[in-house]
């Protein structure tokens, strides 16, 4: 089955408290990207890869940290949390025959609390 | 930059009746436009796109949308609402030979039975 899997899918810990949320698929595809999810502001990109060792910054990638040493993976690091990242975390991924038409398949969301 | 507007936070339609959700983009080139749909507690699902071509383009659970270049809108319609179409409704627009892909705020659907 085609699929975009995240963990953890919830997540509590403290300000400062380095965590890493995980992103695999198994569709081979070379686009992935990370949003975030807030009441009232919709999705907000926060990096995005075109493919292995290949990142970029989206709209709003401070506090935040990637890596793409492989195809299927691309985990989202934060470094040090605070509370205002305290959010709905989404990776998703598309194939990039078609220049960037297709749709993405989404992960089931990490729900990421930091007190 | 490209952008997405959605101004209704949430629409409410009786079951039977037709459901509509807008959406108005800005872009400097020709867009590419999307419609995903989230159910409570999951991730986001596509009902379909605009590339070229066909300005009225039918996607997944009776869903369609018409590109409307000249008021830069791809609105969301659906001739019937049921109740299991209550969900929160993103669209979406990337510019050609941009990477980025700019979502709207959101829509939520509540169909009243």
């Amino acid at each position: 089955e085609a699929q975009v899997t995240q963990n953890p899918r919830y997540l509590i810990t403290v300000t400062g408290k380095k965590l890493t949320v995980t992103c695999s698929q198994n569709m081979n595809h070379e686009y992935m990207s990370w949003y975030r999810q807030d009441p009232g502001l919709g999705l907000r990109q926060i990096y995005y890869s075109m493919n292995v060792e290949v990142t970029d910054k989206g709209d709003v990638p401070e506090g935040y940290k990637v890596s793409r040493k492989e195809k299927r993976n691309f985990p989202l690091i934060l470094e040090s949390p605070s509370p205002n990242q305290t959010s709905l975390y989404f990776c998703a991924s598309v194939n990039l025959k078609g220049g960037l038409t297709g749709e993405l398949f989404f992960g089931e969301g990490s729900r990421l609390t930091v007190l | 930059a490209q952008s997405v507007a959605q101004p209704e936070d949430q629409v409410n339609v009786a079951e039977g009746n037709p459901l509509t959700v807008k959406c108005t983009y800005s872009v400097s080139g020709n867009p590419y436009l999307f419609w995903y749909v989230q159910y409570p507690n999951r991730g986001l699902q596509f009902l379909l796109k605009y590339i070229t071509g066909d300005n009225l383009v039918k996607g997944s659970y009776g869903f369609e949308a018409e590109f409307n270049k000249s008021q830069t809108s791809f609105h969301l319609k659906k001739p019937s609402a049921l109740v299991s179409d209550s969900a929160l409704y993103f669209c979406a627009v990337r510019v050609y030979g941009n990477n980025r892909l700019a979502f709207g705020k959101g829509n939520q659907v509540v169909v009243i039975p």
